[in-house]
């Protein structure tokens, strides 16, 4: 089955820019999926189909995926950043969604 | 508004069952995918299952092919699960999950605010 492999953790100071990386096997040719889950709360799309925001996610959330990585950047980091983010994709072959493990971000 | 709300979870016995539903509102329930999603405390996110807007496609997580099904009924603007053979590794927050269509792909879009499941003797 397709893996996401997501650093556990990531940690930045307030102001700085966040890059949350999303590893998987020729992941370039899939369209990424990120969503923020702050603590208690559900899931949220920040960014879809690699690099497009939803309305209302700001502009500082944006995407890229090429080769076998796939990364979210948050720039100008707030605290209210703060949370854990997941990638995911459609596996093709295996014809089910997946999800990265989740990276927690830590703003410091 | 857009919106689904989950019910349905509780406590149940290693072996039991039970029904998860989600109710839709705010938008055209019968063109839109839905999936469930669950995640257990203090994990990451799972994919549960996934059925199509005419209900003639439905897919399963590995974990939980066999014993578990999932439907909707346009009509009432539901989405169901029903958990059979439920064991402790279940137990999870279950959340139903729109897929975005024309808006956001097949992106994940809305999201309920989850259902608890515990599956303990």
């Amino acid at each position: 089955s397709y893996v996401l492999t997501q650093p556990p953790s990531v940690s930045v100071a307030p102001g700085q820019t966040a890059t949350i990386t999303c590893g998987g096997n020729n992941i370039g040719s899939k369209s990424v999926h990120w969503y923020q889950q702050r603590p208690g709360q559900a899931p949220v799309l920040v960014v879809y189909d690699d690099t497009d925001r939803p309305s209302g996610i700001p502009e500082r959330f944006s995407g890229s995926n090429s080769g076998n990585t796939a990364t979210l950047t948050i720039s100008r980091v707030e605290a209210g950043d703060e949370a854990d983010y997941y990638c995911h994709v459609w596996d093709t072959i295996g014809y089910n969604w997946v999800f990265g493990g989740g990276t927690k971000l830590t703003v410091l | 508004e857009v919106q689904v709300v989950e019910s349905g979870g509780g406590l149940v016995q290693p072996g039991g069952s039970l029904r998860l539903s989600c109710v839709a509102s705010g938008f055209t329930f019968s063109s839109y995918e839905m999936n469930w999603v669950r995640q257990a405390p203090g994990k990451g996110l799972e994919w549960v299952s996934y059925i199509n807007g005419a209900a003639g496609g439905r897919y399963y997580a590995d974990s939980v092919r066999g014993r578990f099904t999932i439907s909707r009924d346009n009509a009432k603007n539901s989405l169901f699960l029903q958990m059979n053979s439920l064991r402790a590794d279940d137990t999870a927050l279950y959340y139903c999950a729109r897929e975005g269509g024309e808006s956001h792909g097949d992106a994940f879009d809305i999201w309920g605010q989850g259902t608890m499941v515990t599956v303990s003797s």
